[in-house]
C-alpha cells in the first residue's frame, strides 16, 4: 500500500472564492485520481491526474472548474474555482500502484462553501 | 456504462449475529471488482481485490465472493467496530476508472 495525505484536511470558503488542495504520497505510483464525495453520496471520479500532462476529465466536469497538475509521481493538485454552495463535498485523491489495480485513498478534504 | 448497485442500503445487527451485503454489477468485461470500508470523516479503506467468478478472499471476519453478476460481503460473528459504510466498486477491463455503489452502512450494536 502507500501513505497518502492530503492539506487541507477541512475548510470553509466564501462562494465565489477558490481553494486548492494538495495530495502527497510517500512513494511514485503510476496513477493518480481525484475524487468527490457529496454528502450522503458515493465517489465519483472527477479526473485522472497525468504527470507532465493535462488530466483527463470524466462527462461533467471541466477543466476550468477544476484545475489539476501534476508535476511528478508522488504530488497532486486539485483546485476548485469560483465555488458556489453546491461545490461542498468531501474531495478524495487516490493512486494506483505497479503491479495492481486496487486504489488506494487519501483522507480527505471536506469542503463548505458558505 | 459500468452499474453497480448495493444493497440493503442500511443494516443494523446484534453483535454476533452474521449477515450479507450484496454488491450486483453490470459491466462489459470486468478487471477487477473492489470492497472498501469508510468510516464517517475518513477516506475509503481497501478491502479486497476479486477477479474472477468462483473467487473467495478472506479477512478476519470478513468474507467476499464474487460471480459473473454479483459479490458478496459476508460478516461473521461483527463486533462493534465492524460498524460502518460498506462500498463496492468494479473496474472495466476496459478502463482504469473505478465505479462506485452507493454502499450499504453497518451499524453493529453490542
Amino acid at each position: 500500500s502507500a501513505v497518502i495525505s492530503q492539506k487541507p484536511s477541512r475548510d470553509i470558503c466564501q462562494r465565489g472564492t477558490s481553494l486548492t488542495i494538495q495530495c502527497q504520497v510517500d512513494s511514485q505510483v503510476t496513477m493518480m485520481f481525484w475524487y468527490r464525495q457529496q454528502p450522503g453520496q458515493s465517489l465519483t471520479l472527477i479526473a485522472t491526474a497525468n504527470q507532465g500532462s493535462e488530466a483527463t476529465y470524466e462527462s461533467g466536469f471541466v477543466i476550468d472548474k477544476f484545475p489539476i497538475s501534476r508535476p511528478n509521481l508522488t504530488f497532486s493538485t486539485l483546485t476548485v474555482s469560483n465555488m458556489s454552495p453546491e461545490d461542498s463535498s468531501i474531495y478524495l485523491c487516490s493512486v494506483e500502484l505497479a503491479g495492481g489495480y486496487e486504489q488506494y485513498f487519501g483522507p480527505g478534504t471536506r469542503l463548505t462553501v458558505t | 456504462e459500468d452499474q453497480v448497485t448495493q444493497s440493503p442500503e442500511a443494516l443494523r445487527l446484534q453483535e454476533g449475529e452474521s449477515s450479507s451485503l450484496n454488491c450486483s454489477y453490470t459491466v462489459s468485461g470486468l478487471r477487477g471488482l473492489f470492497w472498501y470500508r469508510q468510516d464517517p470523516g475518513k477516506g475509503p479503506e481497501f478491502l479486497f481485490t476479486l477477479y474472477s467468478a468462483g473467487e473467495e478472499k478472506e479477512k478476519e471476519r470478513l468474507k467476499a465472493t464474487l460471480t459473473k453478476k454479483e459479490s458478496f460481503l459476508h460478516i461473521t460473528a461483527p463486533k462493534p467496530e465492524d460498524s460502518a459504510t460498506y462500498l463496492c466498486a468494479v473496474q472495466d477491463a476496459n478502463d482504469y476508472k473505478l465505479s462506485f455503489g452507493a454502499g450499504t452502512t453497518v451499524t453493529v450494536r453490542a
